[in-house]
């Protein structure tokens, strides 16, 4: 069975600092793999998605992840961190079209 | 503006009564999902419809249930048989092909007295 696991519930940077969420995920065939964030009392949002090709994947708002196969994961960075980037982040694995969610990472940006 | 509504955003009921949330999207998407949201928990999968008056149980289903009668209409039924209603609901809907790309609405709050 796939699982996804987010190392963190939360993780707190300073303005400016390097942001790095942690996404580890299991799957018997090759992933299809996404980054959704959630602001405070609202649905979530599509980042960024892995399916094939580049393993470096852009997203919005100045983020990005990279799939790594051989260590299965795909960890969200940002250059710069900025006070609206606080947020809970979502990595989840798709299997036989639905989703497996990990438990999320709430980042909190310190000023 | 294309997009997914749900209705009511807050909602507080008394223990026993069942209660009706809204999902309507205008994004001409095949598929339409219901997730439950607990604080550390992720979300959950309640229900899912990939076609018109059909949908499927998700991990959660107890307690729960659904209709779609319309392409554009998902509502959720929270029933009295749910021991835990308390909970922040969240409906998506996704094209088929693109399964994985959720586009979300902005969740309703059930409180349960």
């Amino acid at each position: 069975a796939q699982s996804v696991t987010q190392l963190g519930s939360h993780v707190s940077v300073s303005e400016g600092a390097l942001v790095l969420l942690r996404c580890n995920y299991s799957s018997s065939v090759p992933p299809y793999l996404f980054w959704y964030v959630q602001y405070p009392n609202q649905g979530l949002q599509l980042l960024l998605k892995y399916t094939t090709g580049a393993t470096l994947v852009k997203g919005i708002n100045g983020f990005e992840a990279e799939f790594k196969k051989s260590e299965t994961s795909f960890h969200l960075t940002k250059p710069s961190a900025h006070m609206s980037d606080a947020a809970e982040y979502f990595c989840a694995v798709s299997s036989n079209y639905q989703l497996i969610w990990g438990a999320g990472t709430k980042l909190i940006i310190k000023p | 503006d294309g997009g997914i509504t749900q209705s009511p955003k807050y909602l507080f009921r008394k223990e026993g009564q069942n209660v009706t949330l809204s999902c309507e999207q205008n994004l001409n998407h095949d598929a339409m999902y219901w997730y439950r949201q607990d604080p550390g928990q992720g979300l959950r999968l309640i229900y899912y419809s990939q076609i018109v008056n059909d949908f499927q149980k998700g991990d959660i289903a107890e307690g729960y249930s659904v209709s779609r009668e319309k392409k554009e209409s998902f509502p959720l039924t929270v029933t009295s048989a749910q021991k835990n209603p308390t909970a922040f609901y969240l409906c998506a809907s996704s094209i088929e092909e693109r399964a994985g790309e959720l586009f979300f609405g902005e969740g309703s709050r059930l409180t349960v007295l």
